[in-house]
């Protein structure tokens, strides 16, 4: 079954203000990664964060991993028109196949 | 310089055809896949390839064949199309097996089936 769920399916805000995604999976990971995928675009890597890491940042970006809640969280601060995109987190599963497993993804439309 | 490409963009056909998609990286990448869109979004491995072997093989029906004559490309043959296999194809690759390291996808190749 499918490793990674994006909460919520779409969101919608003004530019200016914070947007959080959320990831729940199932099994024990490796690491987990956000990418970002513009409308008849493929997708683009944004961060990776690994199991035994509790945060990180890039840029405008925080990611938070909770390992025992096996859930992750995607804050873009001070959004922009241009940061209106799906957005999935992909999970890398400690066991089974050595594949990245993406969710459904969240669809952010931040508006000017 | 674009770094995975694939073509056609576009792609319709009619059911029961035989079409190709082809994907080339000129990253110097060790490893490349082929992932499924569907027109919910939900994207699904198909196939990996590393250094022409094939690594991951989902269960994808036979009538998909991907054939890797170099590192740098990986193409993905369909015979006998059906309309199900409408969706949006996209070819990524990735520094050696590591699953960890990121993955760099092509635009994608949007399949329709009629």
């Amino acid at each position: 079954s499918q490793q990674g769920e994006e909460d919520p399916q779409a969101l919608s805000i003004q530019e200016g203000e914070n947007a959080t995604m959320n990831c729940s999976y199932k099994t024990s990971i490796n690491n987990l990664q956000w990418y970002r995928q513009n409308s008849g675009r493929g997708l683009v890597h944004l961060i990776l964060i690994r199991s035994n890491e509790r945060e990180k940042h890039s840029g405008r970006l925080r990611v938070t991993l909770d390992t025992s809640k096996k859930s992750s969280s995607l804050l873009i601060t001070a959004s922009r028109a241009a940061d209106t995109a799906s957005y999935f987190c992909a999970t890398d599963a400690r066991s089974g196949y050595s594949t990245l497993t993406f969710g459904k993804g969240t669809m952010l439309l931040v508006s000017p | 310089d674009t770094a995975v490409s694939q073509t056609p963009k576009y792609l319709v056909t009619q059911m029961g055809n035989d079409k190709s998609i082809k994907c080339e990286q000129n990253l110097g990448h060790d490893t490349m896949y082929w992932y499924k869109q569907d027109s919910k979004k939900f994207l699904k491995i198909m196939f990996s390839y590393n250094n022409k072997e094939l690594i991951i093989n989902e269960t994808v029906p036979n009538r998909f064949s991907p054939k890797s004559p170099d590192k740098a490309h990986l193409n993905l043959h369909i015979n006998s199309l059906e309309l199900g296999d409408s969706a949006v194809y996209f070819c990524a690759s990735s520094h050696g097996r590591d699953r960890s390291l990121e993955q760099y996808f092509g635009p994608g190749t949007r399949l329709t089936v009629t």
